[in-house]
């Protein structure tokens, strides 16, 4: 079975403050890890995955295969940033999606 | 213009009648999926299709069905048996290989009453 966790329903930072929004998953296999963000009354979109090792919107995230974990990082937090974020995990065996349960990123100026 | 889209965007439908929600994409995407949104439950997978007249159940696929006649077009059926329909529902669409990540519909909220 393959699952998502993501522990921390709400995370408020101050503006310029660093960002952590963790994920962990359970998967057997080598999976392919996502995060999606979704701002104020806009479409869930796809912000990073973890193949590309990139970054956007000056958001990255490193595969931790020792410690399961995919978590979202940010130096410098913007008050644009706030959304909701979600982890999702791919596996070979289903070819959908799964998600965790989301993180409300809130950041006050 | 490409994308993907779900009408509609409300729905309001009595206790113990099914509702067709309604799912179109024209990316010529092979796979498509429905999720169901629940506040402080993320999204949680309903049923997929990789093809044309498949389709697989997903984690909470009771008091559902769904049909895959056409690529582009993945309707969902909420019947009476599902215990709990109203949420926020979502489809998405992907193309299966090179690039595996999905694109989401806006949504549709349907509220049973």
């Amino acid at each position: 079975a393959q699952r998502v966790t993501q522990p921390e329903k709400l995370l408020s930072v101050f503006k310029g403050a660093p960002v952590e929004l963790k994920c962990n998953y359970s998967y057997s296999g080598s999976p392919e890890l996502f995060w999606y963000v979704q701002y104020s009354r806009q479409r869930l979109q796809l912000l990073l995955r973890h193949i590309s090792r990139e970054s956007i919107k000056g958001f990255t995230a490193d595969l931790n295969k020792g410690e399961t974990s995919f978590h979202l990082k940010k130096p410098f937090a913007q008050e644009e940033d706030s959304a909701m974020y979600y982890c999702a995990l791919k596996g070979t065996g289903r070819r959908a999606l799964t998600f965790g349960s989301g993180t409300r990123l809130q950041v006050q100026p | 213009d490409g994308g993907i889209t779900q009408s509609p965007k409300y729905l309001f439908r009595k206790e113990g009648q099914n509702v067709t929600l309604s799912c179109e994409q024209n990316l010529n995407h092979d796979a498509m999926y429905w999720y169901r949104q629940d506040p402080g439950q993320g999204l949680r997978l309903i049923y997929y299709s990789q093809i044309v007249n498949d389709f697989q159940k997903g984690d909470i696929a009771e008091g559902y069905s769904v049909s895959r006649e056409k690529k582009e077009s993945f309707p969902l059926t909420v019947t009476s048996a599902q215990k709990n329909p109203t949420a926020f529902y979502l489809c998405a669409s992907s193309l299966e290989g090179f690039r595996p990540e999905a694109f989401f519909g806006q949504g549709t909220r349907l509220t049973v009453v």
